[in-house]
């Protein structure tokens, strides 16, 4: 099975903290997300990863940065965070298997839910 | 305007009963998953579909690709089925940019 693990489950910071969120994955997996999710609004992406050290802009970017170093690690920051970053973060992966790649299945992390005070 | 939207919001059902919840979609895809998610976070996938209908257990999902609809039917609901239950298409795999598009979820609790 594949197993997608988030360094913390709930978290609490302060405004202006700088936050790492980190996400692994067990399954070799060439792609990985980070969501967040909110009432009345659903998933949504805010970065991507295809492969190491790289990464792109989903549809809400502003205010994080992402790192990918290592292929199983698909980190999350928050530079300087603030109370509307207040949400559950999810992270997710999926194999790439090229033109094929929007039939394979994401796999998601526990979530982490952060609130920034 | 969503891309993707779900009915209903809300489902409350007693158990046994037939559930049937709906998705619908505005753009072109090259497949549509449905997710649940329990309490507590962990989102799991169910099934994804291109076209047709597939079963799984008590869960059957269907979808229509001229319509741009999906349905996710739960036959025999038991408490357990408990969750939110939320549906995502997946872009065209030519397309850049963001892949999934997700509808806002439909609750729904199966009562004893």
């Amino acid at each position: 099975d594949v197993k997608v693990t988030q360094s913390s489950r709930y978290l609490v910071k302060r405004t202006g903290e700088k936050v790492f969120l980190e996400c692994v994955q067990d399954m070799d997996h060439e792609n990985m997300f980070w969501y967040r999710q909110d009432p009345g609004l659903g998933l949504r992406l805010i970065y991507f990863s295809y492969d190491v050290k790289m990464k792109e802009k989903g549809d809400i970017p502003e205010g994080y940065s992402v790192s990918r170093e290592k292929k199983e690690r698909f980190s999350l920051i928050l530079e300087s965070a603030s109370t509307n970053q207040t949400s559950m973060y999810l992270c997710a992966s999926r194999v790439s298997k090229g033109t094929a790649n929007n039939q394979e299945t994401q796999y998601f992390g526990p979530g982490t839910r952060l609130l920034v005070l | 305007k969503n891309e993707v939207e779900q009915s209903p919001q809300n489902l409350t059902a007693q158990e046994g009963e037939f559930i049937t919840i709906n998705c619908s979609y505005s753009v072109g895809i090259s497949a549509l998953h449905w997710l649940q998610q329990h309490p507590g976070g962990g989102i799991v996938s169910l099934f994804m579909l291109s076209s047709g209908k597939k079963k799984h257990g008590r869960l059957i999902a269907t979808i229509n690709i001229q319509e741009k609809h999906s349905s996710l039917h739960i036959t025999a609901s038991h408490p357990r089925d408990s969750a939110v239950y939320i549906c995502a298409v997946a872009k065209r795999a030519w397309e850049t940019g963001n892949q999934f598009y997700f509808g806002t979820g439909t609750s729904l609790t199966v009562i004893p």
